[in-house]
């Protein structure tokens, strides 16, 4: 069975700097979907990124963008000139043959200002 | 566009009592999805329909969970009856079709407390 496994339960990053958030899963397909979803206080969850397996180029959406090392399972979220907004549950998931997401267990990151 | 609708937002009841979640998804959305969220973990699918057909409700503790898509539009989810360790938010999410790269879209959730 395919698992997520975030082994950061909390970060923090100073307003306007850098953070990267770690993701590993465990499978044995080559075919998947790779997904990083931020859940707010408010708890209404939202898609942040998403990374075709097949897909050698890192995904990149603003100031968000991954780190995708399929050889080592591997994949990381990096957050640039973080902001105030950012703060928030940040969950890795996979998609695979299973036909539905399988999440991590979250990493909680806190934003100073 | 509307976003995904859950009702009710907050519920406390105490075990071996019954309650019910409603969730109505995104207008055209064919697949719906139940997920369970204990504190401090992330969510776990309970049941996905594809309309109003299941397509996987292989983690769904039937001996207690019920949830039903009449009409393949709105779903409600049921515990009958509750234990302590069903405490968590239940998030309903909507996509377009059972396929990955269709965003899936959640709902704010309902938190139940089983007292």
């Amino acid at each position: 069975a395919q698992t997520v496994t975030q082994s950061q339960p909390e970060m923090s990053v100073q307003e306007a700097e850098t953070v990267t958030l770690s993701c590993t899963y465990d499978t044995s397909e080559s075919d998947y979907y790779l997904f990083w979803y931020k859940q707010p206080p408010s708890r209404q969850m939202i898609l942040v990124i998403r990374q075709e397996a097949y897909k050698q180029q890192n995904a990149t959406e603003n100031r968000f963008s991954v780190n995708f090392q399929k050889a080592a399972k591997s994949f990381s979220l990096k957050i640039s000139d973080s902001q105030l907004g950012d703060a928030a549950m940040y969950f890795c998931a996979y998609w695979g043959s299973q036909g539905n997401l399988i999440f991590g267990k979250g990493t909680k990151l806190s934003v100073k200002p | 566009e509307a976003g995904v609708a859950q009702s009710p937002r907050y519920k406390i009841i105490e075990k071996r009592q019954s309650v019910a979640f409603w969730c109505n998804p995104i207008s055209g959305h064919a697949t719906l999805y139940w997920y369970q969220q204990i504190l401090g973990q992330g969510p776990k699918l309970l049941i996905q329909f594809q309309n109003n057909g299941v397509v996987d409700d292989s983690q769904l503790p039937k001996d207690r969970f019920s949830a039903e898509r009449l009409k393949g539009v709105d779903s409600t989810l049921k515990i009958q009856p509750a234990k302590l360790e069903d405490s968590a938010v239940y998030l309903c999410a909507s996509s377009l079709s059972l396929v990955p790269y269709n965003e899936q879209f959640f709902g704010p959730g309902t938190r139940l407390t089983v007292l």
